[in-house]
């Protein structure tokens, strides 16, 4: 079975940083991409990284770009998220997401505020 | 970046009725390989979106054949028959067919 478990999440001040994490399995974590999606409260989803299998490439939403950095652990078969300079309009629910979208995660609550 | 268009906002349905949702891109998701990348998601409250189907047409393991999805280019539809009380939730479109993906805004099928 396939689980995606983030953790990490938080609540912060504006300019702070945090890092999450996301542990896969029941799938050959270093065979596929994986995503981090983002849902502000109440609000549409959000595609925000994409991180190849083997970290070749990655992508980022206009949004995030210069801030976030995803990166991952296949040893550890573990992707991760670096939030930097954290914004109030970053406050949203975080979900990691295999390649291909079949499977997320259940998400972590990032909250930014002073 | 692509503009998903997706309508309506909010849609009401009776239970063993029938639903369509559509979804319009600013621009083709057509990729180069020839492959469309148009995706459907149903978001249950309170549970993460869930995949209904994938590159336009195809049905997700365990999906029921009620949902069906169609389209080409730039217009795409998503049609739900015999609603259940299941279905209910709001329903998005992902296009990864170009960098950044996107989302559509969402359509909240709910009771009538």
């Amino acid at each position: 079975e396939v689980q995606l478990v983030e953790s990490g999440g938080g609540l912060v001040k504006p300019g702070s940083s945090l890092k999450l994490s996301c542990v896969a399995s029941g799938f050959t974590f270093s065979s596929y991409g994986m995503h981090w999606i983002r849902q502000a409260p109440k609000k549409g989803l959000e595609w925000i990284a994409l991180i190849y299998y083997d970290s070749s490439n990655k992508y980022y939403a206009d949004s995030v770009k210069g801030r976030f950095t995803i990166s991952r652990d296949n040893s550890k078969n573990t992707l991760y998220l670096e939030m930097n300079s954290l914004r109030s309009e970053d406050t949203a629910m975080y979900y990691c997401a295999k390649y291909g979208g079949d499977y997320w995660g259940q998400g972590v609550m990032v909250t930014v505020s002073s | 970046d692509v503009v998903m268009t997706q309508t309506p906002v909010s849609l009401p349905v009776s239970l063993g009725g029938q639903a369509s949702i559509s979804c319009r891109s600013s621009q083709s998701l057509v990729h180069s390989n020839g492959n469309t990348y148009l995706h459907w998601y149903l978001q249950k409250p309170g549970q993460s979106p869930q995949l209904l189907i994938y590159r336009v047409s195809n049905r997700f393991s365990g999906v029921p054949d009620r949902f069906s999805g169609s389209g080409s280019g730039t217009d795409f539809t998503l049609k739900i028959s015999r609603v259940e009380p299941e279905d209910l939730g709001d329903y998005y479109c992902l296009q990864s067919t170009h960098f950044p993906y996107t989302f559509g805004a969402g359509t909240k099928l709910e009771l009538k």
